[in-house]
């Protein structure tokens, strides 16, 4: 069974550092093809895809958002951790991860995707 | 920045047919990249309904159903139940951002 748990800090400064945590179970990131991503949802607005990271950590960011972007993984955690630097409140958002799965076209979507974690910016 | 396009708004009433929409673009959706649709429950997480254009994961009801054609894709769903009332959102993937996308998203109301 696959879950995913993201947790962090529920209230950032503006210009802060946030720092969220994705810790899963049911698999391992170190099996070949396994992949996670980070999404975010401002309320009432849609899905915005931010980063992902691969087994063999390969790292692809968000055009719109890599120079404020990182993600990393700890294998023996089973976490993946995404930074986001200078924090605006327009980054308000309720964040999620999830695991990617591969069909068989060689895409990859978001099989299982945690509860998601709501991060408010504010002074 | 969502880049593929839905319809904010659909409604049918319980037992009818209804269709939603997701245009992309040739760099998305017309460049061959599968679309994939997610149910969001209100207050609750995306769940995937429908994977590679047409697939259901185990447990999506055969209510749903997905296509592709062109830049554009289409989530149906037939015998529209309550429990249907969600958000519904395509996501691809596009090579010109080198991003995966999700769609604006649609409301659905069951009357």
């Amino acid at each position: 069974q696959v879950t995913l748990k993201e947790s962090g800090p529920a209230l950032v400064k503006p210009t802060r550092t946030l720092t969220l945590t994705c810790t899963f179970s049911g698999f391992s990131l170190s099996t070949s093809g396994m992949r996670v991503s980070w999404i975010r949802q401002p309320p009432g607005k849609a899905l915005e895809w931010l980063a992902r990271i691969d087994w063999d950590d390969d790292k692809v960011y968000s055009s719109s958002l890599k120079t404020r972007l990182t993600i990393s993984k700890d294998t023996s955690k089973n976490q993946v951790v995404l930074t986001m630097t200078n924090m605006d409140p327009v980054d308000t958002a309720t964040y999620y991860c999830a695991r990617q799965t591969v069909d068989s076209s060689g895409y990859y979507y978001l099989e299982y995707w945690g509860q998601g974690t709501l991060v408010t910016v504010s002074s | 920045q969502s880049v593929l396009t839905q319809s904010p708004s659909v409604s049918g009433a319980p037992g009818q047919r209804v269709t939603i929409s997701c245009t992309g673009s040739s760099s998305n959706i017309g460049a061959g990249y599968d679309v994939h649709w997610y149910q969001q429950l209100p207050g609750t997480a995306p769940k995937l309904l429908i994977y590679g254009n047409s697939n259901r994961p185990s447990g999506v009801p055969d209510r749903f159903s997905g296509s592709k054609s062109g830049t554009s894709a289409s989530l149906a769903i037939s015998g529209l139940q309550a429990e249907d009332e969600a958000d519904y959102y395509c996501q691809s993937y596009d090579s010109r951002l080198s991003d995966y996308v999700f769609g604006t998203g649609t409301k659905v109301t069951v009357l």
